[in-house]
């Protein structure tokens, strides 16, 4: 088992550039969660989707950000366009809706947004 | 509004003492509560969890204690070795949602 993947592990940007931030989670997972951790906020919950339908996206900071889960295997955080106050680490991570209570994280995308 | 606290953002313990870390929630629909570990560069992982219907949940060196009235739990880690040395986050959710809230988390420096 892999564990949860995503890509960039760093990203360094412009402001007003688009940011697309990668994820697969594990095989066999049908919940899947984007987290941003800060120094101040800690870890918040984004948003998070169930069989590739979004359930909760009051986390979503504002309009310029977007979540995609296309299919099971894949999903995308979009920032655009993007501001220095974005420069976090973003987490992804997976578990599965039955039978499992604790969520597996991946190594997530450091960004930085200059 | 901050549903799950930790109000210390670091603790330093000697290496063979306990480890006490805190964690308050304002939900009262919570009932699943869950601790995770975090080096630096690394991913949350996680470390142990309980259930409103416990009070208390031990894992080797690693216990969780529930207060439901008090709306607080704790994980002691017995002995604290220089390896639990990371940040420590606690989350909660609510049956039927797969939606976990996450602490700002506390530090933890075991100090050999």
């Amino acid at each position: 088992d892999a564990g949860v993947i995503q890509s960039p592990r760093h990203e360094v940007t412009e402001m007003g550039q688009e940011v697309t931030l990668r994820c697969k989670p594990i095989s066999g997972h049908n919940s899947l969660f984007w987290y941003r951790q800060t120094m101040m906020r800690g870890l918040e919950l984004l948003i998070y989707f169930n069989n590739n339908v979004p359930i909760d996206d009051s986390g979503m900071p504002e309009d310029r950000f977007s979540a995609k889960m296309p299919n099971a295997s894949f999903s995308t955080l979009k920032i655009q366009p993007s501001e220095p106050r974005d420069s976090a680490v973003y987490f992804c991570a997976s578990s599965r809706s039955i039978g499992a209570r604790a969520v597996t994280f991946g190594s997530g995308t450091r960004l930085t947004v200059v | 509004d901050q549903q799950v606290k930790q109000n210390s953002p670091s603790l330093s313990v000697q290496e063979g003492r306990i480890s006490i870390l805190n964690c308050d929630y304002t939900n009262s629909m919570f009932d699943y509560f869950l601790w995770y570990k975090k080096y630096p560069a690394e991913g949350p992982t996680f470390l142990i969890s309980i259930s409103s219907i416990k009070d208390k949940n031990e894992d080797g060196r690693f216990t969780v204690f529930l207060n439901k009235s008090a709306k607080h739990l704790s994980l002691h880690i017995v002995p604290s070795q220089p390896g639990d040395s990371a940040v420590y986050f606690c989350a909660a959710s609510t049956s039927g949602t797969y939606k976990y809230i996450f602490g700002t988390g506390t530090r933890l420096k075991v100090l050999a």
